[in-house]
């Protein structure tokens, strides 16, 4: 397995415009994880899946973040419109039966 | 409710010489607990993990962390450090029923010198 797939590995926008993360999570793993990492906050969990179904967001900071799975293959997470200080590395995770999680690469989001 | 405390934001050490990253964790109960290291502008990668059993547990590039239920606490250790060790490490926990997430410390950055 290719392991946990994100896209874009950086993005960078002007603020007021939509941003879209993709993750792909490893085939077979049943949860999924959005984090977020700034310097100051460290790492964040922002939402959860468990089969497809978001189990908690509260870690979302605003209406403007929204996550989505369609299917077990396919997640996005979505900020709009973004902000200069939603600037971050943006990790997605999966795992197996609450096992270890298995990180991606990450997106470094700029919002300039 | 479940918390890490990982003391030390940065810890240096020579080459060759002990490494050691405290990690305490508050649980309601026995807990999953790991540790994670990040090179720069890489993901987490799992170095170890403790569930169930044997309290010293065994990692990858030679760490190792114990359980110690009476500190509450899971240092990471190596007996002799390498320069390709410099990164920032995460001490996580989790609880082993319910929907239960992984919380991680603020993370320490490990630098080795020559």
């Amino acid at each position: 397995d290719a392991g946990v797939i994100q896209s874009p590995r950086h993005e960078v926008t002007e603020m007021g415009q939509e941003v879209t993360l993709r993750c792909k999570p490893i085939s077979g793993h049943d949860y999924l994880f959005w984090y977020r990492q700034t310097m100051m906050r460290g790492l964040e969990l922002l939402i959860y899946f468990n089969n497809n179904v978001p189990i908690d967001d509260s870690g979302m900071p605003e209406d403007r973040f929204s996550a989505k799975m369609p299917n077990a293959s396919f997640s996005t997470l979505k900020i709009q419109p973004s902000e200069p200080r939603d600037s971050a590395v943006y990790f997605c995770a999966s795992s197996l039966d609450r096992g270890e999680a298995f990180f991606g690469q990450g997106t470094r989001l700029t919002v300039v | 409710a479940q918390s890490v405390t990982q003391l030390g934001s940065h810890v240096s050490v020579s080459e060759g010489a002990l490494v050691l990253l405290r990690c305490n964790y508050s649980s309601s109960v026995p807990p999953y607990l790991f540790w994670y290291v990040q090179y720069p502008n890489q993901g987490l990668q799992l170095l170890l993990k403790y569930t169930t059993g044997a309290t010293l547990v065994k990692g990858i590039n030679g760490f190792e962390a114990e359980f110690k239920k009476s500190e509450t606490s899971f240092h990471l250790t190596k007996p002799s450090a390498h320069m390709s060790d410099a990164a920032e490490y995460f001490c996580a926990v989790s609880q082993p029923s319910g929907y239960s997430t992984l919380t991680f410390g603020k993370g320490t950055m490990l630098l080795v010198s020559p």
